[in-house]
């Protein structure tokens, strides 16, 4: 079974900081991963798709990475803002099922 | 494009009720995922449609059921309800996916909060 983990769990930073959040995942036969923000009660905000046969993806100040052979992932955040103060979780699919398994997720402040 | 919708966003109910609970998915998109996330469990895959039928579904006990309709919409349903049953149920919907393929990209909608006293 496919076990999603990342570190670190809560992460506290001043505002202008650039960060990396880690994701790790126990099955390298995955089609792709999938990065999310969720804030306070509210529903997922995807971020950024990555597909196995891919290595990087950048939207903006983030840019995620994938290396699908020791599974790990790193999603990575410049300049951060206090508006980047939410959870981030990330989502791994595994190979020929319809399905995702999340990882617990890195609860991210940004004080200005 | 409007996203995906959930109806109601909250409920309150009692032990040993059932609940049912809607999704209207992006325009277009024919895979519809449930998802319930606790506290001490995080975020828990449910089952998952694709054009009327469920293709891959979780470890969950037979009181949790779905259904899709031809428009795509879904329900869940929660018979006789437990006190940890209380969760945000989210769907997600894709546009793609073949079965055993790989999706494009999900986008969930704001969920559906559920309170059982």
């Amino acid at each position: 079974k496919q076990e999603v983990t990342q570190i670190p769990a809560a992460l506290s930073v001043p505002e202008g900081e650039n960060l990396v959040l880690n994701c790790s995942f126990t099955d390298s036969a995955i089609y792709n991963l999938q990065w999310f923000r969720q804030d306070p009660g509210k529903g997922l905000t995807s971020l950024l798709l990555i597909q196995s046969s891919q290595r990087e993806q950048t939207s903006g100040r983030l840019n995620a990475s994938l290396d699908k052979s020791s599974g790990r992932s790193t999603l990575y955040i410049a300049a951060s803002q206090p508006g980047d103060s939410a959870t981030y979780l990330c989502a791994v699919q595994p190979e020929n099922f319809n399905k995702f398994y999340f990882g617990s997720g890195t609860k991210l402040n940004v004080k200005p | 494009k409007a996203g995906v919708t959930q109806t109601p966003r909250y409920l309150i109910k009692t032990r040993g009720q059932q609940v049912t609970l809607s999704c209207s998915p992006i325009s277009g998109h024919r895979s519809v995922s449930w998802y319930q996330q606790t506290p001490g469990q995080g975020l828990q895959f449910l089952f998952e449609y694709f054009s009327e039928t469920q293709r891959n579904k979780g470890n969950f006990p037979g009181r949790f059921s779905g259904r899709q309709f031809s428009n795509s919409r879904s329900e869940m349903n929660v018979s006789t309800l437990e006190l940890g049953d209380s969760a945000l149920y989210l769907c997600a919907s894709s546009s793609h996916v073949a079965a055993g393929g790989p999706y494009n990209e999900q986008f969930f909608g704001p969920g559906t909060r559920l309170t059982v006293l």
